[in-house]
């Protein structure tokens, strides 16, 4: 099993503010997925990326395959960016291995 | 579109009773599977499906039964309810790699089962 870890665990950030997630995996693999957990526990996905960098937006993901890692960075951050992000890496069949999630608070 | 749409959105069960999540989804997706969030952990594999008449188990399959009669309906069944079950389910659908349309997964609203 891929094993996917997420760093912090928590955030708290002021408004207007920078932010980044990690996410490392251990095994290769063939797609990662950045998903959004808003407080109401809804789930939605905002990035699949099996190389490079993709932007939506003042979210941007990157992932470098050599170092098993990907970041999801969030550019001037407001309140309702507040949720969890979760990282799940698949490899070459179908299941998704997810991480645990980073809490994020953005505060006024 | 609707989307995803699980039903119930909660359900209190007691140990020993039985009862099916229902799912569907209305975007024509091949792919759909069923996944349990709890506490500290992050979202785990029940069961998933890749077409009318394919399951699978995925990587907590024990005390849950699937079946997929049509491309829309994806249903979750507990045989007897245990305290372990409690938890948050959620479906998602997604079409296949090969078809074009990506890989993007589309989530149910999640129900919220306790198990007394």
């Amino acid at each position: 099993k891929n094993e996917v870890e997420q760093s912090p665990q928590n955030l708290t950030a002021q408004e207007g503010e920078f932010i980044t997630i990690n996410c490392s995996y251990s095994v290769g693999i063939s797609a990662l997925h950045w998903l959004q957990q808003h407080p109401g526990g809804g789930i939605v996905s905002l990035f699949m990326l099996s190389s490079g960098k993709k932007k939506h937006g003042r979210l941007i993901a990157t992932i470098n395959i050599q170092e098993k890692h990907s970041s999801l960075h969030i550019t001037a951050s407001h309140p309702r960016d507040s949720a969890v992000y979760i990282c799940a890496v698949r490899n070459s069949g179908y299941a998704l291995n997810f991480g645990k999630g980073t809490s994020l608070l953005v505060t006024p | 579109n609707a989307g995803v749409t699980q039903t119930p959105k909660f359900q209190v069960l007691k140990t020993g009773q039985s009862m099916t999540l229902q799912c569907a989804q209305d975007m024509n997706h091949e792919y759909m599977s069923w996944y349990r969030q709890d506490p500290g952990m992050g979202l785990r594999l029940i069961h998933y499906s890749v077409g009318a008449g394919i399951t699978d188990q995925g990587e907590v399959p024990n005390g849950y039964n699937v079946s997929r009669s049509t491309t829309e309906d994806f249903p979750l069944r507990l045989l007897s309810a245990a305290p372990s079950q409690t938890s948050v389910y959620f479906c998602a659908s997604r079409p296949p790699r090969t078809s074009g349309r990506g890989e993007t997964q589309y989530f149910g609203p999640g129900t919220r089962l306790l198990v007394l």
